[in-house]
């Protein structure tokens, strides 16, 4: 099956720093890649999509200044948190999904769970 | 808002029981998928159905899907206490030219299962 690697798995930084969050799919060509974010006990917003070589589409509400999407590749993308602020404290999801127009399924990173102090 | 509403939101049911778990949605769809969430972890893509299927099995997880009332239901059955975990729908828009199509997910489901 498809796997999607995220690291770091969790991090803890200071407010007002930069943490950059990672995902690969490890073991197909992921064209378009997708990230999440949730609170606890609720449901995934997405944040961004973001395919490979282009810049990245934000959902309505997502600051494209603070949070910094590169998809670099077709086996990673990452997402730069700038100047992280408690409020930016949650559970960050990655998914990927391979090329062309007939693949619907996302792949799904394990998540990365950001804690800002 | 939300695309997908999943009820109840939180399920307690007796290992051995079946499951069944409500979604419905807004708009028209492509496709709709559920989804398996861990404490703390990743989603784990668990069955797709197209718009064009009223149904589809696989292991113990039978999804349903009605396009005319707008709603698909998970049902598992004879469950297991591994089966604690909550569950997402989420619908895929259709495609427009030029553009992604993208997931929206529900609230999700807490599912309890008393060993």
């Amino acid at each position: 099956g498809a796997v999607v690697s995220q690291h770091p798995s969790r991090v803890i930084c200071k407010s007002g720093t930069s943490v950059k969050i990672e995902c690969r799919s490890l073991d197909f060509q992921a064209t378009t890649m997708f990230w999440y974010r949730q609170f606890p006990k609720k449901s995934l917003m997405l944040m961004a999509t973001s395919n490979e070589g282009s810049k990245a589409t934000y959902e309505q509400g997502v600051e494209k200044d603070k949070f910094l999407i590169n998809h670099a590749s077709l086996t990673l993308s990452t997402l730069t948190v700038t100047s992280a602020h408690p409020e930016d404290s949650s559970f960050y999801i990655c998914s990927a999904r391979r090329g062309g127009r007939t693949k619907r399924t996302q792949y799904f990173g394990p998540g990365t769970r950001l804690l800002v102090l | 808002s939300q695309q997908g509403e999943e009820d109840p939101q939180a399920l307690s049911i007796q290992e051995g029981e079946n499951a069944t778990m409500n979604c419905s949605y807004k708009t028209s769809i492509n496709n709709l998928q559920w989804y398996r969430q861990n404490s703390g972890r990743g989603l784990v893509h668990l069955i797709l159905i197209r718009s064009n299927e009223r149904e589809k099995h696989s292991g113990r997880l039978r999804v349903t899907l009605d396009t005319s009332k707008k709603s698909s239901s998970l049902l598992i059955t004879a469950s297991r206490a591994a089966d604690t975990a909550s569950y997402f729908c989420a619908t895929d828009f259709p495609w427009e030219a030029g553009a992604n199509s993208k997931l929206t997910f529900g609230k999700g489901i807490t599912l309890s299962v008393r060993p």
